[in-house]
């Protein structure tokens, strides 16, 4: 069974730096990752994923991840903190093609900039 | 293109009674997944249907259960509700249409649910 692995409840970022919001993987073959993030009372809002390619993958609102699969990593970066990217952030892995199965998540991370 | 929809957005119900909740995916998407989060657990995948059936099912007991319907709307019941029942449901919809599972799913804004 696939699993996905948040080791940081909470990241503290000051505005204007760079942020990482780690998440490590296992899965059985090659995976597909994706991550969500959820701002309060809200649903998961998409961000970017990683099928195949080029390891370094662009989302939304200037987010990116790389993937690295002799890690088994897939952590998100953003060059520039703004305050209004403090929220929860999710990260998930689905089987390889051919599964039917949902996304495993991880636990979350709250990411908190600061001003 | 709307989003996934989801109504009610809150409910309020008391133990042993029985909840349905419903989900309109986005226009064309053919499947449509159900997750549970609570504080505890996290997001946990309660199943997915296509094409009106159940493609999959995670592990949760029989009292919770689904249908899809032939325009891809969807509903998720909860019978015998339990206090441990209290949870963010959310629903999420992709395109499925090679059975790929390599499309992204986009989620709705969830169901509160809280079982007093």
């Amino acid at each position: 069974a696939q699993s996905v692995a948040q080791p940081e409840d909470q990241v503290n970022v000051a505005e204007g730096n760079p942020l990482t919001v780690k998440c490590t993987y296992s899965v059985s073959g090659n995976p597909y990752l994706f991550w969500y993030v959820q701002y309060p009372n809200r649903g998961l809002q998409f961000l970017l994923k990683y099928i195949t390619g080029d390891n370094l993958v662009k989302g939304s609102y200037g987010f990116e991840a790389e993937f690295n699969k002799s890690q088994t990593s897939f952590h998100l970066k953003k060059p520039s903190a703004l305050v209004s990217d403090s929220a929860l952030y999710f990260c998930a892995v689905r089987p390889p093609e051919g599964g039917a199965d949902g996304l495993t998540f991880g636990k979350g991370t709250h990411l908190i900039i600061q001003p | 293109k709307a989003g996934v929809t989801q109504t009610p957005r809150y409910l309020i119900k008391t133990r042993g009674q029985q909840v349905t909740l419903s989900c309109s995916p986005i226009s064309g998407h053919r499947s449509v997944s159900w997750y549970q989060q609570t504080p505890g657990q996290g997001l946990q995948f309660l199943f997915e249907y296509f094409s009106e059936t159940q493609r999959n099912k995670g592990n949760f007991p029989g009292r919770f259960s689904g249908r899809q319907f032939s325009n891809s709307r969807s509903e998720m019941n909860v019978s015998t509700l339990e206090l441990g029942d209290s949870a963010l449901y959310l629903c999420a919809s992709r395109r499925a249409s090679s059975g790929t599972s390599t499309d992204t799913q986009y989620f709705g804004p969830g169901t509160r649910l809280t079982v007093l």
